[in-house]
């Protein structure tokens, strides 16, 4: 079956730096997308790869390694305002996006 | 950026009553839509994904003829639940494709179901 794994919560501290995790086993492979999504909101595109390697996006990076079926998303200078839920999700063969549970990141000052 | 809206925002029912989702992208013409359904805490479900002037491709499990879904027109796909009942309470949204790139997807701001 279609997987996505990612941790349930996280806390990091206001100006830390913090990275989710994300695996997934997927029936063909055809991108990895990120999404931030604060409670009662709709997500927010965040990053998306296709390629190993990092792509940075200002105070957001996102990596990813295809051999591994493995990706991460790097939050800088963490600001209050990034408390949400940060969602992986994998495009498989069919072009269908499958979607981990999210990850619940708490900052605290 | 593209726009997506989604109306209304939150809906109470009676049980047994209908309730009609509107999704419209506001600055872009969207071909294909897709509708999710997400339960607290928990991912987002793939319910249907919409495509304009077509009959929309339910994934497995959705009930076409309780979750009715149309997309007439270029900018609006339509979701009504029909004869809802407690269980159908959810957090429905809706996306649409990026006109440029096929990565993309823009997400409306949800509709909070709620039926009592």
């Amino acid at each position: 079956g279609q997987n996505i794994d990612q941790p349930t919560e996280m806390t990091a501290t206001e100006g830390a730096i913090v990275q989710i995790n994300c695996t997934y086993q997927t029936s063909g492979f055809n991108g990895l997308f990120w999404y931030q999504q604060h409670a009662g909101e709709a997500p927010t595109f965040l990053s998306y790869n296709v390629l190993d390697g990092l792509e940075e996006k200002g105070r957001f990076s996102s990596f990813l390694s295809r051999s591994k079926g493995y990706s991460y998303l790097l939050l800088k200078e963490l600001q209050m305002k990034d408390s949400a839920s940060y969602l992986c999700a994998v495009r498989d063969s069919n072009y269908q996006l499958i979607w981990g549970a999210g990850t619940k990141l708490i900052i605290k000052p | 950026g593209a726009v997506v809206s989604q109306h209304p925002s939150r809906v109470i029912c009676k049980s047994g009553t209908s309730v009609k989702i509107e999704c419209r992208s506001l600055d872009f013409q969207a071909t294909t839509m897709f509708w999710y359904r997400q339960f607290p805490k928990k991912s987002l479900m793939l319910m249907a994904t919409s495509n304009e002037g077509s009959k929309a491709t339910y994934e497995q499990g959705v009930e076409k003829d309780k979750f009715l879904i149309n997309h007439a027109s270029l900018t609006l796909s339509t979701l009504t639940v029909t004869s809802a009942h407690p269980e159908d309470s959810s957090f429905y949204i809706c996306s649409a494709k990026g006109a440029v790139y096929d990565y993309e997807q823009y997400f409306g701001p949800g509709t909070r179901l709620t039926v009592t």
